[in-house]
């Protein structure tokens, strides 16, 4: 079956470090996303890429950036780790051609912790 | 620049009660779609429903069911005969479709945290 996974699953480092949180999925689509869960804030959208080469910024990119090489992966890497960057990360992806506005596919998170 | 607002933070309701969840939107543009997502303890995010802005139907699934008011600006979601398995965080979303074609990904409201005692 296709899928959409993420890795790690648990990530703890320390802050100025860079970290990089992989996604990746077997649906060959499109639209891939990544999105930060806190208590308070729901899901907050942070990149997206639209196809191979094309990134775009969230509503909460700085700190933060992506590069989409291919169509199966989207890494999240954070240049500089911070504290109040210590959230719950969620890649997604979605086939639609019409860009973002399809069904998301959620991988199951990455729990980031920057100490 | 769009919305999604959630006034509920959490809910709490005896097994087999119905209960509702609000979701209100904010949108200028004519062209949009809305969701609804359950996130369970477990943590995934489960999609439950999409709908798009010219489609005022109410649709029903199962034990739940959504109402959609443009007049409003709402998508309301109800749980009918609510089970304990029905415990989770449910977040209501919109995606935006410009009129150049294209969109920005989903926009989430925090979420209702529902918890269904036995």
């Amino acid at each position: 079956d296709a899928e959409i996974t993420q890795s790690p699953r648990h990530k703890i480092t320390e802050t100025g470090r860079q970290v990089t949180l992989a996604c990746h999925q077997t649906w060959n689509h499109n639209n891939m996303f990544w999105y930060r869960q806190d208590l308070g804030h729901g899901l907050r959208l942070i990149h997206y890429s639209y196809g191979v080469h094309d990134t775009n910024k969230g509503e909460v990119s700085d700190g933060y950036s992506v590069s989409r090489s291919n169509t199966e992966d989207l890494p999240l890497t954070l240049e500089s780790a911070a504290s109040s960057q210590t959230s719950v990360y969620f890649c997604a992806s979605s086939g639609d051609g019409t860009s973002g506005t399809g069904e998301l596919f959620f991988g199951e998170g990455s729990r980031l912790t920057v100490l | 620049a769009q919305k999604v607002t959630q006034a509920q933070t959490e809910i709490s309701v005896v097994e087999k009660e119905d209960v509702t969840l609000d979701c209100v939107y904010e949108t200028r543009d004519t062209t949009y779609y809305l969701f609804w997502y359950k996130q369970p303890p477990s943590g995934e995010l489960v999609f439950l429903i999409r709908r798009n802005s010219f489609d005022e139907q109410n649709e029903i699934s199962g034990r739940y069911s959504w109402n959609f008011q443009k007049s409003t600006s709402s998508f309301n979601f109800t749980i009918t005969a609510s089970q304990v398995v029905d415990s989770a965080v449910y977040f209501c979303a919109l995606s935006v479709m410009y009129s150049g074609g294209g969109a920005d990904g989903l926009t989430f409201g925090k979420g209702t945290h529902l918890i269904i005692q036995p």
